[in-house]
């Protein structure tokens, strides 16, 4: 069965400083990978995803993730934050076309001033 | 991109009775279409998945005759609460997938208060 493990609940970061939110996964095959951003009683927004090639993602708001096979991880990083990145992001890994998805437990961004 | 509704976005019912949440894929066609709930502080557990012109499948310990779900359209799939109770007090969400591409799109959620 898949799972997802977001070891980190809450991060806090210094606006300007860099971001790297880890996400491992578990799954038998190929996954497709996802990373969502969710801000307080909002839906998700998509921030990039991983399904073949090239390992590393780019995403939207500069954000960017590296699918590493051997350590089972999709980690999100940004090199730079900005106040308005605070908010809850989500790994998912899914099996596939259309296929349901598994989600972590989230982490939760507090950025600093 | 493709957009997802959901309709309410919030909605206070009373305890016993019965809520539907639409959920439309507005730019697109959806054969299957994901329902998820969301408790405060929690990640998003998967209820159900809605299938066009079939019955929903459901997760394991999800009440199929509590949690309606109706896919009556390429583009409309609804759940409805029946009988509600405070502990039926959640977030929804709802998410479809493209035919025929590998990314979800999710609506943006209802909130449901049971008094």
């Amino acid at each position: 069965a898949q799972s997802v493990t977001q070891p980190d609940i809450h991060i806090t970061v210094s606006e300007g400083a860099s971001l790297e939110l880890r996400c491992n996964y578990s799954y038998g095959a190929t996954p497709y990978l996802f990373w969502y951003v969710q801000s307080p009683g909002q839906g998700l927004q998509l921030l990039l995803k991983y399904f073949s090639g090239d390992t590393l993602v780019q995403g939207i708001k500069g954000f960017e993730a590296e699918f590493k096979r051997s350590q089972s991880s999709f980690n999100l990083r940004k090199p730079s934050v900005h106040w308005s990145d605070a908010a809850e992001y989500f790994c998912a890994v899914g099996a596939g076309y259309g296929n349901k998805l598994v989600f972590g437990a989230g982490t939760i961004l507090r950025v600093k001033s | 991109g493709a957009v997802v509704s959901q309709h309410p976005s919030r909605v206070i019912c009373k305890s016993g009775t019965s809520v539907k949440i639409e959920c439309r894929s507005l730019d697109f066609q959806a054969t299957t279409m994901f329902w998820y709930r969301q408790f405060p502080k929690q990640s998003l557990m998967l209820m159900a998945t809605s299938n066009e012109g079939s019955k929903a499948t459901y997760e394991q310990g999800v009440e199929k005759d509590k949690f309606l779900i109706n896919h009556a359209s390429l583009t409309l799939s609804t759940l409805t609460v029946t009988s509600a109770h405070p502990e039926d007090s959640s977030f929804y969400i709802c998410s479809a997938p493209q035919d025929g591409q590998e990314t979800q799109y999710f609506g943006p959620g209802t909130r449901l208060l049971v008094l």
